[in-house]
């Protein structure tokens, strides 16, 4: 079975804080994704890598940074926590090829921001 | 931006019943998922139907996309209290990018 772990079940920061993020799968996949989710507006994403050292801005990128120095590790990383960046924060990855379009999900991280 | 938009956005049934709810979009997609979660858990994965299919069935989950209307509807069979969760739609494009809903949040009491 594929595992994605994430680093935290529960987080909490103060303003201003640099803030790491860490997710791991064990699948070997290239593709790693970053969501944060909040109530009424579902997931939506931040960044994403396909490859190692390589990144992709999502839809919601302002605020973050990422990391990719091993195939198996995504980091997200907040260089400066904002109380607007409080979210349950997903991490997911899936494999490359012809027609694999199912993603795998961390049990994510409740990250709030004081 | 969301692509997806389920509704409703609560459903409360009995077990026993069956529980429908639809997915509509806005762009081209070359394929339309349906997750699950749980209270306060990762996705799981449910069921994938390519723009090419019309109807799929995965045990008690049936599956149907329009792509003429932009919509899928999620129909799950005889439910049960283990299906209480919360029901993403997520569209796909040519690279595997996924643009979720909102999501409906299903309870099922027995």
């Amino acid at each position: 079975d594929v595992k994605v772990t994430q680093s935290s079940r529960y987080l909490v920061k103060r303003t201003g804080e640099k803030v790491f993020l860490e997710c791991v799968q064990d699948m070997d996949h290239e593709n790693m994704f970053w969501y944060r989710q909040d109530p009424g507006l579902g997931l939506r994403l931040i960044y994403f890598s396909y490859d190692v050292k390589m990144k992709e801005k999502g839809d919601i990128p302002e605020g973050y940074s990422v990391s990719r120095e091993k195939k198996e590790r995504f980091s997200l990383i907040l260089e400066s926590a904002s109380t607007n960046q409080t979210s349950m924060y997903l991490c997911a990855s899936r494999p490359t090829g012809q027609g694999v379009y199912e993603q795998y999900f961390g049990p994510g991280t409740r990250l709030t921001v004081t | 931006s969301q692509q997806g938009e389920e509704d409703p956005q609560a459903l409360s049934i009995q077990e026993g019943e069956n529980a429908t709810m639809n997915c509509s979009y806005k762009t081209s997609i070359n394929n339309l998922q349906w997750y699950r979660q749980n209270s306060g858990r990762g996705l799981v994965h449910l069921i994938l139907i390519r723009s090419n299919e019309r109807e799929k069935h995965s045990g008690r989950l049936r599956v149907t996309l329009d792509t003429s209307k932009k919509s899928s509807s999620l129909l799950i069979t005889a439910s049960r209290a283990a299906d209480t969760a919360s029901y993403f739609c997520a569209t796909a494009d040519s690279w595997g990018k996924l643009q979720f809903g909102a999501g409906t949040q299903v309870v099922v009491t027995p």
